[in-house]
């Protein structure tokens, strides 16, 4: 079966552009999580939604960071005005109802801002 | 949140068994350990978890001592395919944010 999957898988960016990433979850997955993992180091949450709710946001870096996911579904992250150290791997995970089930996560986008 | 400590890396020979040490001393009572892995250009893979009992799926077998304050992540059988970083996690029952730390590269060898 198909598994969380997000595009681009690279993005390279100019610092003060805005950027959006994708991220489809498994069909049906009730929650849905964003994480973003610097070079060399263990992945940090982001932010987290249950359907179309959007119940911690406690990760977020900045208000340049805005998630959303309208319809329960398919999730965008987007960061407005890049930073340079906004350069990471932005990883999307999703479980089946609760957010304590397992976590299944996609291969995650790399973004590089230059 | 407890935290976890692992070593950075470890290399192991392909076909033996790979023992991942983890220490979480101030560990809660209503805490469970978890075990990811991320294979290189991967998301990280849910490997297996436990509260206070030994558990064992097909991809390993989690070893929690008595008094909870470490773990050891057993590979059976160490395969090329098991390169990754693993990252043992600290969670509380209710609690559905993953606190990943460095992990500990491991290095399967032929």
């Amino acid at each position: 079966g198909a598994g969380v999957s997000q595009s681009p898988r690279y993005k390279v960016a100019k610092r003060g552009q805005d950027v959006a990433l994708r991220c489809d979850p498994i069909s049906g997955h009730v929650s849905l999580f964003w994480y973003q993992q610097a070079l060399g180091q263990g992945p940090e949450f982001l932010t987290y939604f249950q359907n179309e709710a959007q119940l911690d946001k406690s990760g977020l870096p900045s208000d340049r960071f805005f998630a959303e996911r309208p319809e329960g579904s398919v999730s965008t992250l987007k960061i407005q005005r890049t930073q340079q150290e906004d350069s990471a791997v932005y990883l999307c995970a999703s479980s089946l109802s609760l957010g304590t089930d397992t976590q299944y996560f996609g291969p995650g986008t790399r973004l590089t801002v230059l | 949140d407890a935290k976890t400590t692992q070593p950075p890396s470890m290399d192991c020979a392909e076909g033996r068994a790979a023992n991942l040490p983890c220490n979480h001393s101030t560990i809660s009572g209503n805490e469970y350990v978890y075990w990811y892995r991320q294979i290189h250009s991967q998301g990280p893979q849910y490997i297996i978890h436990g509260l206070k009992n030994n558990e064992t799926n097909e991809m390993a077998s989690l070893i929690i001592t008595e008094d909870r304050k470490s773990s050891t992540l057993i590979l059976p059988h160490a395969t090329l395919r098991d390169t990754a970083v693993y990252y043992c996690i600290v969670r509380v029952e209710n609690d559905y944010k993953l606190s990943f730390g460095a992990g500990t590269t491991v290095t399967v060898r032929a």
